[in-house]
């Protein structure tokens, strides 16, 4: 029974490049969460997504990010023209169920990424 | 608004109990969790517990919720080298159900 799968682990881009990170959620859910944690920090939330639908995206910049959660396939988060304060650790999570009731979620080992 | 705050540091000996303390903000909140983070690696669900409850008893670990004023705590008896690792408390706020609020960790190191 897999768990949440990101990839890559470890990612290094050039300030200006784009960066792509994938996420495949636990079977059975449908439900993708993307946080970011800053070095010696918590975890903050980024955007909340259902199949083909963006639920909440109020912790995602407005420039240069974005995610979608298609019909077939991971979820991605896109990171356009990157900067040196974007370098992170990008944690995934899923559940089977958004808002309302006991919903855990289950996260991913993370994407570490780092801009030179 | 939307707050959890948590010491940044404890020291515990091997063997003794370590208490990890979190307060938030939101009274509306529904669920509150606690994380475990080990070096490297992804946040392991550790336990939860509805804010209709008062306490949670699972194995070594106790979590206490005083909803009056908004503290929650999570007990760990007889500490082990292996629970090194830092402690997420979150919350799920009705207001904002559909994510989950995280505070900036507790990092529980072991002295023998």
């Amino acid at each position: 029974n897999a768990g949440v799968m990101q990839n890559p682990r470890h990612l290094v881009r050039r300030r200006g490049q784009e960066a792509r990170l994938r996420c495949s959620p636990m079977k059975g859910h449908s439900h993708v969460y993307w946080y970011r944690q800053l070095p010696e920090e918590g975890l903050k939330f980024m955007v909340y997504l259902q199949k083909e639908n963006i639920i909440d995206e109020s912790g995602m910049p407005k420039e240069r990010f974005s995610a979608e959660f298609p019909k077939e396939g991971p979820s991605i988060l896109r990171i356009q023209q990157v900067v040196r304060g974007d370098s992170a650790a990008y944690f995934c999570a899923s559940s089977p169920s958004g808002t309302g009731g006991n919903s855990p979620l289950h996260f991913g080992n993370g994407t570490r990424l780092t801009v030179t | 608004g939307e707050d959890v705050e948590q010491s940044l540091f404890l020291s515990v000996r091997e063997g003794d109990s370590s208490v990890i303390n979190c307060t938030y903000t939101d009274s509306s909140s529904t669920y509150l969790y606690w994380y475990k983070q080990e070096p490297g690696a992804g946040l392991q669900l550790l336990t939860y517990i509805f804010s209709n409850m008062d306490m949670k008893q699972d194995q070594r670990l106790t979590v206490l919720l005083n909803k009056k004023d908004k503290h929650l705590s999570l007990r760990i008896a007889d500490t082990q080298t292996g629970d090194s690792a830092i402690y997420f408390c979150a919350e799920r706020p009705y207001s904002s159900a559909s994510k989950i609020i995280f505070g900036s960790g507790t990092r529980l190191s072991i002295r023998p």
